[in-house]
């Protein structure tokens, strides 16, 4: 089946340090992939995202790089604020083209905090 | 502005009792979401819908019963039969097109005790 494994957190850094969380996937075929943010007492939203091997999906200073290869999807930014402080997801959804459509499989989400 | 919204978004039950979770949406999606978020679990799929309807039952359909009698609206009605309904439950909609993103509601939290 599909699945999407986060690093453990939760993660702790200073603000302007470099932030990475690691995200690796179990698909058939081709899954596009995504990074969510979750704010406290929120819903979900859109990060980025990328549907094809090689692609960088990018926004608000994070990236990340589609890595068939090593079926990974990490998440990177290279200055933190207190402001990313939240739960961030990586989630996939299978054969983009097809019925599956909406479907997420997430990963269990990492806890971000940033401190002045 | 177009987007989903769920109401309450705080709610309390007694034990046995039956709850409706609202979910309206005014993006003209054609496909409906309920997830369940636990924490350190992630979301899990409770229901979903393609189509006014017509619904499919997710990873954790029991217990919990929906209905997509319109476009905008899929409400979530949990039983006295889900086992552990205390939860973060959020709502989401997608146009329906391979490879959309999920455009999330702010949830509700549902306690029951």
């Amino acid at each position: 089946g599909n699945s999407v494994t986060q690093m453990e957190g939760p993660v702790t850094l200073s603000e302007e340090a470099f932030l990475t969380i690691n995200c690796t996937y179990t698909a058939t075929g081709y899954p596009s992939l995504f990074w969510y943010v979750q704010y406290p007492g929120e819903g979900l939203q859109l990060l980025l995202k990328a549907t094809k091997a090689d692609d960088k999906g990018s926004n608000k200073g994070f990236e990340a790089t589609y890595r068939k290869e090593t079926t990974s999807f990490h998440l990177e930014k290279g200055s933190v604020q207190v402001s990313d402080s939240a739960v961030y997801f990586c989630a996939l959804i299978p054969n983009a083209g097809g019925t599956s459509y909406g479907k997420l499989t997430f990963g269990q989400g990492t806890i971000l905090t940033v401190h002045p | 502005d177009g987007g989903i919204t769920q109401s309450p978004k705080y709610l309390f039950r007694k034990e046995g009792q039956n709850v409706t979770l609202s979910c309206e949406q005014n993006l003209n999606h054609d496909a409906m979401y309920w997830y369940r978020q636990d924490p350190g679990q992630g979301l899990r799929l409770i229901y979903y819908s393609q189509i006014v309807n017509d619904f499919q039952k997710g990873d954790i359909a029991e217990g919990y019963s929906v209905s997509r009698e319109k476009k905008e609206s899929f409400p979530l009605t949990v039983t006295s039969a889900q086992k552990n309904p205390t939860a973060f439950y959020l709502c989401a909609s997608t146009p329906g097109r391979g490879g959309s993103p999920l455009h999330f509601g702010n949830g509700t939290r549902l306690t029951v005790t």
